[in-house]
């Protein structure tokens, strides 16, 4: 089974902290995103990814940026957190080889800044 | 501009009936559409993928239409069940990323 990790499930920071989101995927996987959810609005696209040390930006990359040194490990960051990117961050992967590829997520992680 | 809209009203039934949920779509020509269940707290899961040259898929007690001149995909569940209560969000494929829409909440009542 793929399995998606995320780092923590619950995290709580102070407004201007930097903070960083890991997310690993052990199914060898090229393709990882990061998405936020709010209520309402649906999974937003953040960044993504199609292979090591390369990135695309999403519909929502402002105030964010992401790293991928390893294939499998994806990381978003935020470079000095605010209160409106308080929210459920989801990490997920996808394979390439498959033409329709399903998108396998992992927990999420509920940021809250204060 | 670009909308998918499913009904953000949550979807009350009894069990063992048909649940039928909406997704329809604007100014989007997708190749593919997928459908996901989330629970609470949990990230999505993938159920179905329906391709713009089918009409029709089943997975056991699920089905997935798609009507690409309708710009309308259905996603049906027939004898529901409590533990099929979930958020279930569908997704079309469009430049080379999928476009979420915010899920439509089922609520199976025994």
């Amino acid at each position: 089974d793929v399995k998606v990790t995320q780092s923590s499930r619950y995290l709580v920071k102070r407004t201007g902290e930097k903070v960083f989101l890991e997310c690993v995927q052990d199914m060898d996987h090229e393709n990882m995103f990061w998405y936020r959810q709010d209520p309402g609005l649906g999974l937003r696209l953040i960044y993504f990814s199609y292979d090591v040390k390369m990135k695309e930006k999403g519909d929502i990359p402002e105030g964010y940026s992401v790293s991928r040194e390893k294939k499998e490990r994806f990381s978003l960051i935020l470079e000095s957190a605010s209160t409106n990117q308080t929210s459920m961050y989801l990490c997920a992967s996808s394979s390439s080889r498959e033409r329709y590829n399903e998108q396998f997520f992992g927990p999420g992680t509920r940021l809250t800044v204060l | 501009s670009q909308k998918i809209e499913q009904n953000s009203e949550a979807l009350n039934i009894q069990e063992g009936k048909t649940a039928t949920l909406t997704c329809n779509y604007t100014n989007y020509s997708p190749a593919y559409l997928q459908w996901y269940r989330q629970d609470p707290g949990r990230g999505p899961v993938f159920l179905l993928l329906i391709r713009e040259n089918e009409k029709e898929k089943r997975k056991e007690r699920l089905k997935v239409t798609f009507d690409t001149t309708l710009k309308q995909s259905l996603f049906h569940i027939t004898a529901s069940q409590p533990a099929d209560s979930a958020t279930y969000l569908c997704a079309l494929y469009s430049s080379y990323k999928l476009i979420f829409g915010s899920g439509t909440r089922l609520l199976v009542r025994p």
